[in-house]
């Protein structure tokens, strides 16, 4: 069953623009990741945050952890039309564990 | 960085027919790999996860004798559609996990999409 919940459901703004997506899930987790999914395709490892950090970068990628309140962000700062794809967030309980995939936000960039 | 493979990547099949679906580490040896299902529209689901050379741990809900997974060797796992009917159309996902280097990190296949006619 999907422990993860993300909102928004879907996320539309204009090139250049920060994009922010959130993920609250229910379990206590070893670590949090974020994937990226272009429309029928593979999915792409964004990012992995452990449950003792709080905040990671990568390129235009910031994610925080929030454990006191299960919940996880992602932003991506300014915006590119090649960022429109879905994007999930997935939690393992254990290191090297099952993953658990949130809803997933549709993010679209418009050029 | 780390390379998982699936094959077919599509697959179109009449009802009651079975399909096998592939899915290789290329280039490390993966003892664990999960096999996901993905509706339209929809988040992953999991549906089984495979250790090399011992019985997949089926999911609640997913019926094993559907869905049977072979994982014969440290690089190759199989995901058997045993008499597919059309709600078994779907995008099925494996994913490898590595026991080396980023043992948190599972690396994703690019998928193969199911249609059961």
């Amino acid at each position: 069953s999907q422990q993860g919940e993300e909102d928004p459901q879907a996320l539309s703004i204009q090139e250049g623009e920060n994009a922010t997506m959130n993920c609250s899930y229910k379990t206590s987790i070893n670590n949090l990741q974020w994937y990226r999914q272009n429309s029928g395709r593979g999915l792409v490892h964004l990012i992995l945050i452990r449950s003792n950090e709080r905040e990671k970068h990568s390129g235009r990628l910031r994610v925080t952890l929030d454990t006191s309140k299960k919940s996880s962000s992602l932003l991506i700062t300014a915006s590119r039309a090649a960022d429109t794809a879905s994007y999930f967030c997935a939690t393992a309980e254990t290191s090297g564990s099952r993953l658990t995939f949130g809803e997933g936000t549709q993010l679209t960039v418009n050029p | 960085g780390a390379v998982v493979s699936q094959h077919p990547s599509r697959v179109i099949c009449k009802s009651g027919t079975s399909v096998k679906i592939e899915c290789r580490s290329l280039d490390f040896q993966a003892t664990t790999m999960f096999w996901y299902r993905q509706f339209p529209k929809q988040s992953l689901m999991l549906m089984a996860t495979s250790n090399e050379g011992s019985k997949a741990t089926y999911e609640q809900g997913v019926e094993k004798d559907k869905f049977l997974i072979n994982h014969a060797s440290l690089t190759l796992s199989t995901l058997t559609v045993t008499s597919a009917h059309p709600e078994d159309s779907s995008f099925y996902i494996c994913s490898a996990f590595t026991s080396g280097g980023f043992q948190e990190t599972q690396y994703f296949g690019p998928g193969t999409r199911l249609l059961v006619l």
